[in-house]
């Protein structure tokens, strides 16, 4: 089955302690993005990879980290999280970049920082 | 940036068609424009999408603007299990993802 995992799916940690949120797709996927949403402010694109060790910020890349050394994977990395980064994280995947394929996205992290 | 705008809300009634509205007044020429749905507790899930031409699916059909300016969602005969979030999404160069607020649709039975 065609799907985009993420884990933990629910996390509560305190402030300034790393921590790292997987994705995995598996649909041989070139392009994976990762999204934060938040109640009144809709979902905003954190950071985004077109390929293999080819990332790029989104609009609100504050606070987070992201690699992608293969291609099925892309990890968000806090590296010192703090309670303004509490949010609904979701994962998304798609096959090219141009606009034409859909976007497949994951169940969503929730992340509490106290 | 290219943005979109959509009603907070809508209500409709079960097995009537629903029109969900997109204002997206500076779409560049080559952004599509994708539409995604997002059930309680799940991630959004894809609907429909598309460039110049209107678009059907088993699930829904895409209208845009001949000025490509707007565009609307049909839902043909909306049930119960349609009632979501919807999201009106630019996909532009190097997919930058522009999501709308969404439009919160409730089926009434």
């Amino acid at each position: 089955e065609a799907q985009v995992t993420q884990n933990p799916r629910y996390l509560i940690t305190v402030t300034g302690k790393k921590l790292t949120v997987t994705c995995s797709q598996n649909m041989n996927h070139e392009y994976m993005s990762w999204y934060r949403q938040d109640p009144g402010l809709g979902l905003r694109q954190i950071y985004y990879s077109m390929n293999v060790e080819v990332t790029d910020k989104g609009d609100v890349p504050e606070g987070y980290k992201v690699s992608r050394k293969e291609k099925r994977n892309f990890p968000l990395i806090l590296e010192s999280p703090s309670p303004n980064q509490t949010s609904l994280y979701f994962c998304a995947s798609s096959s090219e970049t141009s606009g034409r394929e859909t976007q497949y996205f994951g169940p969503g992290t929730r992340l509490l920082v106290l | 940036d290219a943005k979109t705008t959509q009603p907070n809300s809508m209500e409709s009634n079960e097995e009537e068609p629903v029109h969900l509205p997109c204002n997206h007044s500076t779409i560049s020429g080559t952004d599509y424009i994708h539409w995604y749905r997002q059930l309680p507790s799940q991630g959004p899930e894809y609907v429909i999408h598309g460039l110049t031409s209107n678009v059907n699916n088993r699930m829904a059909s895409l209208a845009i603007a001949e000025d490509r300016k707007s565009s609307t969602l049909i839902l043909h005969r909306a049930t119960l299990r349609d009632a979501a979030v919807y999201y009106c999404i630019l996909i532009q160069g190097a997919q930058k993802l522009v999501f709308g607020q969404g439009t919160r649709l409730t089926i009434n039975p």
